[in-house]
């Protein structure tokens, strides 16, 4: 039972171009969302979260949009660089069980020079 | 403020061995949550501990435990090991909080069983 789903394995990009990632999820109890990245044989470092009353939250090239009635959420890199090259892991959980993160498979992000 | 931090970073053990590893949380933060990276199954979680009690648990078999102690600190612990046990395992930190809290988690310790 996949709660959280990246369809997309892996996503190539001009550096300079707009990165969209994408994330859908199943279930509605879910109310915090996180976007992390990470390298191989490393920890994922958090780049942003959108709360579920929010629609859009921003943090410099970084922007993450929320669909609640899709159940849908995306993550904009604008412009991409060379070293945004890595998996990109979307995240959600629950009020109540904060420290319970379920993650989707992650999108390897190519960003070509 | 120092980030979250796991020892040891690599270990090798055969099976049938049981291994501990350690995940020291961001000062000040007294939830630690642990999960399991394998090629695949993803990113899964395994259990979080909040103030010495575990708080929530994931699917996994019982040779797979952990503690927390006084200071934040956890150990996780897995028994009987396995070849499937291979995998990098993450420890995160948070506040605790009940809501829209944010996971920060360490650089793992990559367990290869042989």
């Amino acid at each position: 039972d996949q709660q959280v789903k990246q369809n997309s394995p892996s996503l190539s990009v001009q550096e300079g171009r707009i990165s969209i990632l994408n994330c859908d999820y199943t279930n509605s109890m879910f109310d915090y969302f996180l976007w992390y990245k990470k390298y191989p044989a490393e920890g994922p470092t958090f780049l942003i979260s959108i709360s579920s009353i929010k629609d859009k939250n921003e943090d410099g090239r970084f922007t993450v949009f929320l669909n609640k009635s899709a159940k849908h959420l995306s993550l904009h890199i604008v412009p991409s660089q060379p070293g945004d090259s890595a998996v990109y892991f979307c995240a959600a959980n629950k009020a109540g069980n904060t420290g319970k993160l379920i993650f989707g498979q992650g999108t390897t992000l190519q960003v070509k020079p | 403020k120092a980030g979250v931090t796991q020892t040891p970073r690599y270990l090798i053990k055969t099976r049938g061995q049981q291994v501990t590893l350690s995940c020291s949380p961001i000062s000040g933060h007294r939830s630690v949550s642990w999960y399991q990276q394998t090629p695949g199954q993803g990113l899964q979680f395994l259990f979080e501990y909040f103030s010495e009690t575990q708080r929530n648990k994931g699917n996994f078999p019982g040779r797979f435990s952990g503690r927390q102690f006084s200071n934040s600190r956890s150990e996780m612990n897995v028994s009987t090991l396995e070849l499937g046990d291979s995998a990098l395992y993450l420890c995160a930190s948070g506040g605790g909080g009940t809501t829209q809290e944010t996971q920060y988690f360490g650089p793992g310790t990559r367990l290869l069983v042989l």
